[in-house]
């Protein structure tokens, strides 16, 4: 399995926009697909969506107007934008790994939290 | 949307006994959809189970997992200290594609 690590920037202001970044190591992201996953402070985990390693994407009905995935294969990297925070979205964003044919995430980063601020 | 919902949000149990895990979903989920992470403080979840009775790599096999249709279970057969956290079930195939439950937290007695 590959190791995930999130990075970006810890603070956003309400209504700007969140953007994080999840490094893949340890392997190609060839045959991955990337989800984002968050968990606000204190509760449970809410899957925001993923993207392919080709650039097909699944979301979130609850978040798909706001999100935006991109994957750069050259960086084995992936890429969220939440456009238009509020404090509701405050929490810890992760990002994990599932191989194709794969229904479970095998790989997930260690989390990053990001705080909304008015 | 597919719900999972899991009991008992709080199990209090001593090292060395035997702890069940509740998972009921909301409607019928395949038994290939169904998987098991474990959650320590500061950490990201880890894969236990999948396909709602494997052992993902290096899983202890004190831990199993059972069930199908609507009601799964995961079992840690005799605890061990480092076994205490919270425990989530994840379903793959609804609406959204992804959901999980709102997790047991595993506490010593």
């Amino acid at each position: 399995q590959v190791q995930l690590q999130e990075s970006g920037p810890g603070l956003v202001k309400s209504s700007e926009t969140l953007s994080l970044t999840c490094s893949v190591s340890g392997g190609s992201i060839n045959g991955y697909y990337c989800s984002w996953i968050r968990q606000p402070p204190g509760k449970g985990l809410e899957w925001i969506g993923y993207i392919y390693y080709s650039g097909s994407t699944d979301y979130n009905p609850s978040l798909k107007s706001r999100v935006i995935f991109s994957v750069d294969t050259s960086k084995n990297q992936f890429s969220l934008k939440l456009s238009s925070v509020s404090a509701a979205d405050t929490a810890v964003y992760y990002c994990a790994s599932r191989r194709r044919g794969s229904t479970a995430f095998g790989s997930w980063g260690q989390g990053t939290l990001v705080t909304v601020s008015s | 949307e597919i719900v999972l919902t899991q009991s008992p949000d709080t199990l209090s149990l001593s090292p060395g006994e035997r702890a069940t895990l509740s998972c009921r979903a909301s409607q019928s989920v395949s038994s290939t959809y169904l998987a098991w992470y474990q959650q320590k403080p500061g950490q990201g979840p880890t894969l236990l189970i999948y396909g709602a009775s494997s052992r993902a790599t290096g899983i202890p096999d004190r831990f199993s997992g059972s069930g199908s249709g609507t009601d799964f279970t995961l079992t840690i057969s005799r605890l061990e200290p480092e076994d205490f956290a919270v425990y989530y079930c994840q379903q793959f195939g609804g609406s959204p594609l992804i959901t999980f439950g709102q997790g047991t937290r595993l506490e010593i007695k």
